[in-house]
């Protein structure tokens, strides 16, 4: 199971990009990245995945260097709604089950004017 | 299309009493799962059902049971709640029948407290 590692917190101001980088050093290779985001008082959300190089949604980019052992996590022009946590999890989708995915303490994104 | 829905939203429990968390979703899928989390704290996965029939343990499951009840419902028991069951519990589902995605779907969240 491989293990995440993310700063605990990050400040920003509104229009600015933010970048959060979570290391994981032992991800297997059926393991993808995943990252969701948490609103107080709310269940988790999923924002995006990826296995490897660079992957785009509407919300977020997901950078993946080539051996894997990172990503980061980035969220264009964040505003004060995006003020959150942000969890990510390494794990194996292709087998299933659930505890082959860690949730850890994740980022607390805090957005100010 | 309500998702995963549970109930109830709020419960406060005597020590040694007991209860049911009650989790359903409509996307048909076939992964289930309940966590708490406790303050300031990530989530932890109690127990989980990878299908219909199949249940497991996961990081934290002493003091707690569940049931697959169909592909539907999946429950959560606390047969004798302690103090230290005190927390928020989250269900979610997953749709493990498509590769490459992990994309959980969470409930609202019970807040359990035991005094």
């Amino acid at each position: 199971l491989a293990k995440t590692t993310q700063p605990i917190s990050m400040d920003s101001y509104e229009g600015q990009e933010v970048n959060i980088t979570c290391s994981h050093n032992n991800i297997a290779t059926n393991d993808y990245i995943t990252w969701y985001q948490q609103f107080p008082s709310q269940g988790p959300r999923f924002i995006i995945q990826g296995y490897k190089t660079k992957v785009t949604n509407e919300v977020a980019s997901l950078f993946i260097p080539a051996d894997r052992k990172s990503s980061t996590l980035s969220l264009p022009r964040v505003s004060l709604s995006d003020t959150a946590v942000y969890y990510c999890l390494v794990g194996d989708t292709l087998t299933g089950g659930g505890n082959k995915l860690t949730f850890g303490t994740g980022t607390q994104l805090k957005v100010e004017l | 299309n309500a998702g995963v829905t549970q109930t109830p939203k709020f419960q406060v429990l005597k020590t040694g009493q007991s209860m049911t968390l009650q989790c359903a979703q409509d996307m048909n899928h076939n992964s289930m799962y309940w966590y708490r989390q406790d303050p300031g704290m990530g989530l932890r996965l109690i127990y989980y059902s990878a299908s219909e029939g199949t249940t497991d343990k996961g990081e934290v499951p002493n003091g707690y049971n569940v049931s697959r009840l169909n592909k539907r419902e999946f429950s959560l028991r606390l047969e004798s709640a302690a103090p230290s069951q005190t927390s928020v519990y989250f269900c979610a589902s997953r749709d493990t029948g498509r590769p490459s995605t992990d994309t959980q779907y969470f409930g609202p969240g019970t807040r359990l407290t035991v005094l």
